[in-house]
């Protein structure tokens, strides 16, 4: 089933910790996105990619980084994770970066201790 | 700056009609999407509008007002599956969605 893959579902963690989420997609899509979602906000987006090897910062990057090596995947990585990136943390695809409908992965949960 | 208004909760009857209001203020405009979420599930797209005027899909129907900064999404012939966040999210001039904070809709027997 095309679409988009992420992993992990949830996962607590130390703050101080490194960690990788990991974001797959199989549509050939240009551009992909990292979304967080908090209670009582709307999606704020963190990094984006409009096309493989280029990756731009979006609202809220500071914390985190992305790389985009090849068209499907997007992974997000916390160097030194801290309480506040608590989060429910969304991957998304869009087949360009213009007006174009957004496929969301599943989502992950990540909690920071 | 730019914002995007939408109610925190409505409360609806199964079988009813209910209209879903949103109000955007963004630099430039590039259309207005509606999405759907139910709890725990990722984001799925409803609707886009660029253009004034409704547009119609099954049971859902969108309207937009770009004089206005004004968009609705129409629910008609409730269903306690339409039980969910529904997010809107307009498109700036540099094509980057700002994004509501989402309205719960609770369907009721």
């Amino acid at each position: 089933i095309a679409g988009i893959t992420q992993a992990p579902t949830s996962q607590i963690l130390a703050a101080g910790r490194r960690m990788t989420l990991r974001c797959t997609q199989d549509m050939r899509h240009n551009a992909m996105y990292w979304y967080r979602q908090d209670l009582g906000l709307g999606l704020r987006l963190i990094h984006y990619s409009n096309t493989a090897g280029t990756t731009g910062k979006g609202e809220v990057p500071d914390g985190y980084s992305v790389s985009r090596a090849n068209t499907d995947d997007f992974p997000l990585t916390l160097a030194s994770a801290v309480p506040s990136q608590t989060s429910v943390y969304f991957c998304a695809s869009s087949q360009g970066s213009g007006a174009n409908v957004l496929t969301f992965g599943a989502g992950s949960r990540l909690t920071v201790l | 700056g730019q914002n995007i208004d939408q109610p925190t909760e409505m409360t609806a009857t199964e079988g009813a009609i209910v209209q879903i209001n949103c109000t955007y203020q963004t630099s430039g405009f590039n259309g207005l999407f509606w999405y759907q979420q139910h709890a725990g599930e990722a984001p799925t797209f409803l609707s886009y509008n660029v253009l004034d005027g409704l547009e119609e899909k099954g049971r859902f129907s969108s309207f937009l007002s770009r004089s206005k900064g004004y968009s609705y999404l129409l629910l008609k012939e409730l269903q306690m599956k339409d039980s969910a966040s529904y997010l809107c999210a307009a498109m700036d001039s540099n094509y980057q969605l700002i994004w509501g904070a989402g309205t719960k809709l609770i369907i009721k027997p």
